[in-house]
């Protein structure tokens, strides 16, 4: 079964350092993975998925087969961007979206 | 509605009794997903449906779970006889695509007592 893993329960960088929410999956086939974030107070929406390309708000995220990784990075965090991140996959199926257990990134100023 | 709408936003229930919470998804949106999100943790799937048709209720976590869309929009999911442990928040989501969680609505936080 597919499983998502994210190592950091929690992240403190401070405003304008480099920030790296890790992500690694399990799943042998081609899955399809995202990145959700939920601001304090807010409802969970989606930040980018790995099909797009896309750079939202600063935030890129590759996908490395080989290392079954899907981590998210921005070149300088800021305060704004605290809030819980959560992985997450869907299997090639399109039958199974499974969810990371969430970083809470703290940016400091 | 300009998103999806959950109700009650909170739910005090008493060990025993049973509950229903309510989804209005998006108008138009085919999928709809339940999730359940205990504290600190991620949302863990309960189940998925395409219209009306329940296509994967794998996660539902005990038979006293129940989940149903009869015309393919507003999802109920009820869960009989209380217990301490399904205190959570229940997500729902909805989306235009088939499979793919879409919009969340903000979850109905249940605390049972």
């Amino acid at each position: 079964a597919q499983r998502v893993t994210q190592p950091e329960k929690l992240l403190s960088v401070f405003k304008g350092a480099p920030v790296e929410l890790k992500c690694n999956y399990s799943y042998s086939g081609s899955p399809e993975l995202f990145w959700y974030v939920q601001y304090s107070r807010q409802r969970l929406q989606l930040l980018l998925r790995h099909i797009s390309r896309e750079s939202i708000k600063g935030f890129t995220a590759d996908l490395n087969k080989g290392e079954t990784s899907f981590h998210l990075k921005k070149p300088f965090a800021q305060e704004e961007d605290s809030a819980m991140y959560y992985c997450a996959l869907l299997d090639n199926y399109g039958q199974n979206f499974v969810f990371g257990p969430g970083t809470r990134l703290s940016v400091l100023p | 509605g300009a998103g999806v709408s959950q109700s009650p936003r909170y739910k005090v229930a008493k060990r025993g009794q049973d509950v229903a919470l309510r989804c209005d998804p998006i108008s138009g949106h085919v999928s709809l997903f339940w999730y359940q999100q205990a504290l600190g943790q991620g949302p863990e799937f309960l189940t998925y449906f395409q219209n009306e048709a329940q296509l994967d209720k794998s996660g539902l976590p005990s038979d006293r779970f129940f989940a149903e869309r009869p015309e393919g929009s507003v999802s109920t999911l009820k869960i009989q006889r209380t217990q301490q442990e399904d205190s959570a928040v229940y997500l729902c989501a909805s989306s235009l695509e088939r499979g793919r969680v879409g919009a969340f609505g903000s979850g109905t936080r249940l605390t049972v007592v």
